[in-house]
């Protein structure tokens, strides 16, 4: 079946280690998309990938970093540096600029200990 | 910047219709989306409106004003499982990435 996976669905880490999340699609989608949601919150926007090797930062990079060196994976690392990393992480995908659906993955709960 | 606002929560009765409004400021604006959430899921697509008026997909309704700057999701004939949070969602400028509000938490009781 095509679709986005994310694993893991839960991740616990300590405070002050790094951790990336992972994203794969297999709908040969052009466009990828990190966002986090806390509660009661919308959707914000980590980072987006628009092309393979070219992302740009969204409204609360800060902490983040991402690659996009395959089509079909977009992997999100929260470094150390990111002060209030618990929360909700979805991906998101469209097959192009300009079309209207974007597609998300089941997201994963990251909670820092 | 871009500022969408929607209620935080509302109330409904099974069977009966609830409009869950959303207005927004935005510049380069592309259309309008409205998305629904269950507690830990991902969104789900409801409807995308680029044009004004109203578009009909079965129980769901979307309608948009864009000189207004506002929409509304419009739900018939409520079932329980329709208690979820409904995410509005602007598209703008030439990257169409959209915008969203924080999401109105939809409760259907008996």
């Amino acid at each position: 079946d095509g679709g986005i996976t994310q694993s893991p669905k839960y991740l616990f880490r300590k405070e002050g280690q790094n951790v990336t999340l992972s994203c794969e699609q297999n709908l040969n989608h052009d466009a990828m998309y990190w966002y986090r949601q806390d509660p009661g919150q919308g959707l914000r926007l980590i980072y987006y990938s628009q092309i393979v090797n070219d992302f740009q930062k969204g409204d609360i990079a800060e902490g983040y970093s991402v690659s996009r060196e395959k089509k079909e994976s977009f992997p999100l690392t929260v470094t150390s540096a990111q002060k209030n990393p618990t929360a909700f992480y979805l991906c998101a995908s469209i097959p192009g600029i300009g079309t209207d659906t974007q597609y998300f993955g089941p997201g994963t709960r990251l909670t820092v200990l | 910047g871009q500022n969408i606002d929607q209620p935080t929560e509302m109330t409904a009765t099974e069977g009966a219709i609830v409009q869950i409004n959303c207005t927004y400021q935005t510049s380069g604006f592309n259309g309008l989306f409205w998305y629904q959430q269950h507690a830990g899921e991902a969104p789900t697509f409801l409807s995308y409106n680029v044009l004004d008026g109203l578009e009909e997909k079965g129980r769901f309704s979307s309608f948009l004003s864009r000189s207004k700057g506002y929409s509304y999701l419009l739900l018939k004939e409520l079932q329980m499982k329709d208690s979820a949070s409904y995410l509005c969602a602007a598209s703008s400028g030439g990257s169409y990435i959209p915008t969203f509000g924080r999401g109105t938490s939809l409760i259907v009781h008996p």
